[in-house]
């Protein structure tokens, strides 16, 4: 079956500009996660979705960062008034059952972000 | 708070040759814990995972144990291969399943 795809898969933008980041999950997963890989780091996580909720923002970096997810399976990134410091990869994620203990993690693709 | 501390890289090795990538962590309460891949030009892959106390985890000839006494889930790989070159990453999280916390990543390249 299809696996988590995100898009674009590269982004450049000027700063200041606004931009937005899609997800979409595999079919039937209720969580979907949002992180920042930045160039030689682990990711990092930013903000977490059980159905259309978001359940835990407490990664997001600033009040420039949301992320919405309306009908429960795709998502958006948008970060507002970009700033250099957000050049990274962004990664998605999707799980089927988060709160079971060990509940793998699906991981896309990810949208490489440069701000130039 | 919740963190995982990874042997620094890059790590280079022989065919064939032994392999451990060290990893540690901090945690509250009883965290699963997984090893991530993350081939050249692909996205992050699930390795193994355990998520108790003494479990092993075993997937492709890569094992790692999970051991509360140490806080540690070394990766192990008896004879590596030139198609195991990737970065490593080990993670955890915490068993009421929201974000995962990731190490560093550990590079690794096999050469023939």
């Amino acid at each position: 079956g299809a696996g988590v795809s995100q898009t674009p898969s590269n982004k450049v933008t000027e700063k200041g500009k606004y931009v937005e980041l899609r997800c979409d999950p595999i079919s039937g997963h209720t969580a979907l996660y949002w992180y920042r890989q930045s160039l030689g780091q682990g990711p990092e996580f930013l903000i977490y979705f059980q159905g259309t909720g978001a359940a835990d923002d407490s990664g997001l970096p600033n009040d420039r960062f949301f992320a919405v997810r309306p009908e429960g399976s795709v998502s958006t990134l948008k970060i507002q008034r970009t700033e250099r410091g957000d050049s990274a990869v962004y990664l998605c994620a999707s799980s089927l059952n988060p709160l079971a203990g060990g509940s793998e993690q699906y991981f896309g693709p990810g949208t490489r972000l440069t701000v130039t | 708070g919740n963190s995982v501390t990874q042997m620094e890289g890059p790590v280079t090795l022989s065919e064939e040759a032994f392999l451990t990538i060290n990893c540690t962590y901090t945690a509250t309460g009883y965290p699963s814990l997984f090893w991530y891949v993350q081939y050249p030009g692909e996205g992050l892959q699930l390795l193994l995972k355990a998520t108790k106390a003494d479990d092993k985890g075993s997937n492709k000839g890569f094992e790692a144990t999970y051991r509360k006494e140490t806080t540690s889930f070394h990766l192990e790989k008896g004879s590596v291969q030139v198609s195991d070159s990737a970065v490593y990453f080990c993670a955890l999280t915490r068993n009421t399943g929201n974000q995962f916390y990731f190490g560093t990543g550990t590079s690794l390249t096999v050469i023939p």
